[in-house]
């Protein structure tokens, strides 16, 4: 069974830095799959933030691309983001997911999420 | 980017009874890039249609996927009380590269 776990810190502080990490498990980031991060939130719901593939080429939401970045450990089969500048508008619920691809747009495997709040 | 507009907001049914949801799109979708979520308080988003029609693994065939260009529906034959839940449409455009959600259908079982 495939398992995505985020983690990373419940509270950042304005204009600070966020990075998470998503572990893998039942999967191997070096396959077909596709390897996002999302965010859902009361005031802006289902938020695509970015996307990579294990050989390196992301792709990112046009609205956040100066301040994000998401990158591949493969050594850990984990995958990172990293998101610069935080305002209060950032504060959310960060999900990362398997896009299993394969022709289809299919998110089929989802972490728990983790809280993020962005306050002094 | 692509707008993707759900009615009704709100359902509210009886077990038994079919549900009709509906995903509009600002601009023509492809087929293989249009999927279905649903979200129950507290958990993540489950994966429930990909591809417009095709059911996920696991899901019951009391759920069916419709649809093409900027029209698709999301139809629940014979409503469960675990039916109550949020459901989100979902699109993938390439140029650029972007996922887009509907803002939600929240389905409640009367």
């Amino acid at each position: 069974q495939v398992q995505l776990q985020e983690s990373g810190p419940g509270l950042v502080k304005p204009s600070g830095t966020l990075s998470l990490t998503c572990a893998i498990s039942g999967d191997n980031i070096i396959g077909e799959s596709w390897w996002s991060w999302a965010r859902q939130s009361a005031g802006k719901g289902l938020e695509w933030i970015g996307e990579i593939h294990h050989t390196g080429n992301p792709n990112y939401n046009p609205s956040l691309k100066s301040r994000v970045s998401i990158s591949v450990d493969k050594s850990k089969n984990q995958f990172s983001l990293t998101l610069t500048s935080l305002t209060a508008a950032d504060t959310a619920l960060y999900y990362c997911v398997r896009d299993r691809s394969g022709g289809f747009l299919r998110w089929d495997v989802w972490g728990h999420g983790t809280t993020v709040t962005v306050s002094s | 980017e692509i707008v993707l507009t759900q009615s009704p907001g709100t359902l509210s049914l009886s077990p038994g009874e079919r549900a009709t949801l509906f995903c509009r799109a600002s601009q023509s979708v492809r087929s293989t890039y249009l999927a279905w979520y649903q979200q129950k308080p507290g958990q993540a988003p489950r994966l429930l249609i990909y591809g417009t029609s095709i059911r996920a693994t696991g899901i019951p065939d009391r759920f069916s996927g419709s649809g093409s260009g900027t029209d698709f529906t999301l139809t629940i034959s014979r409503l469960e009380p675990e039916d109550c839940a949020v459901y989100y449409c979902q699109q993938y455009g390439r140029s650029p590269p972007m996922y887009t959600f509907g803002q939600g259908t929240n389905l409640e079982i009367k």
